[in-house]
């Protein structure tokens, strides 16, 4: 399953509400999750299930969608969201991930 | 708490052979599916292996498949990455991640192979 991210790059300031996007090539019903990395570090997961909150996330990240088309919303982009964003699928395997967003400082 | 502790990378020349280990604690290892995941330098995330919580169901990344073997030793509470036959292309940060049930929540600190002439 091929998983399409947009935009690949994002440019924003903070306080600002960031959507990015991740489609797949066939339906994963709400198997999806996302992650942050920060560089040099360790990815983070932040959403599973779609749409559910991974203990100890802020509240302003927010996923949605189901089948092939997914969302990661950032309401209120604070200085420390600056990272990369990356969507997996956890259908089926093998599992894949998108090619990733990164979100900078406009 | 949880814990994830890889060793076993380096550089190694192409054709050769190297094995990651990832010592786990703090969780009930036995009754947990473990990933491996890698990020070559400078791109994205790659979805390399999964085994199952009792070592008998494996999967593997097209890239890999063949090459690349998981497998653990549940009385230490390890899982292990076999990789033989390197390329160059396998020159990546592998990390060992743990599943909970369609949520890989825990990653490992990530090792180092790089593979050189």
């Amino acid at each position: 399953i091929q998983l399409t991210q947009s935009p690949p790059y994002l440019s924003a300031s903070p306080g600002d509400r960031v959507t990015i996007t991740c489609r797949a090539s066939q339906d994963v019903n709400r198997y999806l999750a996302w992650y942050q990395q920060k560089p040099g570090q360790v990815p983070k997961l932040l959403i599973y299930g779609a749409s559910k909150l991974q203990s100890g996330v802020p509240s302003r990240f927010s996923g949605s969608g189901s089948g092939t088309d997914f969302t990661l919303t950032i309401s209120g982009l604070q200085s420390e969201d600056f990272a990369t964003y990356y969507c997996e699928q956890v259908n089926e395997y093998p599992h894949s991930f998108g090619g990733g967003t990164k979100v900078d400082i406009k | 708490q949880v814990r994830l502790v890889q060793s076993g990378g380096g550089v190694v020349h192409p054709g050769r052979s190297l094995r990651l280990s990832c010592a786990a604690s703090g969780f009930n290892f036995k009754r947990t599916a473990m990933h491996w995941v890698r990020q070559a330098p400078g791109k994205g995330l790659e979805w390399v292996a999964v085994i199952s919580y009792d070592g008998r169901t494996d999967y593997y990344g097209d890239s890999v498949r063949g090459r690349l073997t998981v497998s653990r030793d549940n009385s230490r509470d390890t899982t292990f990455l076999q990789m033989k036959n390197l390329r160059h292309d396998d020159t990546a940060v592998y990390y060992c991640v743990r599943d909970v049930g369609y949520q890989l929540d825990f990653w490992g600190q990530g090792t180092q192979v790089t593979v050189s002439s």
